[in-house]
């Protein structure tokens, strides 16, 4: 079965810190992964996209890595503002089986001003 | 990147009525939608996978019969919930890609009461 894990489910740091999330990925067999930002009651905000040849893609202040092989990304956060503050979802786009995003279980951030 | 228009954004119907929401594509052509429901505080939850032109692929345990997808063209699906229960009440976001293997750009959410 084809999972999406992601650790911590809640961080809260002080303002200012770099910070990594983390997203595993129970088979290496992918497309792409993408991290998304959600704040509360709203939709997804597409942050960063790294495709399956891909090892890292950068905007800003935000690093994603890939590693196909280990089944993991991380999103690095630098100076975090409480601007910041919000869900983190990754979702990875599996080539095998029925073709479909699944996306990981979250992790809600705050940065404390 | 490339903007999905969902419609409405939120809505409050009647238990027993059926509600109707819209995915658009607006500046290219989407293969392949998905649907999605987010319960509070959990993640997003695939309901069902549409191809233009094709019936749409649910998801185990979404009932087909009370969430009617339509993906009549490349930039249009609808999501319609057939006789609402207040058990229904979500919050379902769609999502559209253009080739296999591309980015998915999302909408920005329907927030469904059902009353």
């Amino acid at each position: 079965k084809q999972e999406v894990t992601q650790i911590p489910a809640a961080l809260s740091v002080p303002e200012g810190e770099n910070l990594v999330l983390n997203c595993s990925f129970t088979d290496s067999a992918i497309y792409n992964l993408q991290w998304f930002r959600q704040d509360p009651g709203k939709g997804l905000t597409s942050l960063l996209l790294i495709q399956s040849s891909q090892r890292e893609q950068t905007s800003g202040r935000l690093n994603a890595s890939l590693d196909k092989s280990s089944g993991r990304s991380t999103l690095y956060i630098a100076a975090s503002q409480p601007g910041d503050s919000a869900t983190y979802l990754c979702a990875v786009l599996f080539t095998s089986g029925t073709y479909k995003y699944i996306f990981g279980t979250g992790t809600r951030l705050k940065v404390l001003a | 990147g490339a903007v999905v228009s969902q419609h409405p954004s939120r809505v409050i119907c009647k238990s027993g009525t059926s509600v109707k929401i819209e995915c658009r594509s607006l500046d290219f052509q989407a293969t392949t939608m998905f649907w999605y429901r987010q319960f509070p505080k959990k993640s997003l939850m695939l309901m069902a996978t549409s191809n233009e032109g094709s019936k749409a692929t649910y998801e185990q345990g979404v009932e087909k019969d009370k969430f009617l997808i339509n993906h009549a063209s490349l930039t249009l699906s609808t999501l319609t919930v057939t006789s609402a229960h207040p058990e229904d009440s979500s919050f379902y976001i769609c999502s559209a890609q253009g080739q296999m293997g591309t980015e998915a750009f999302f909408g920005q959410g329907t927030r469904l009461t059902v009353v």
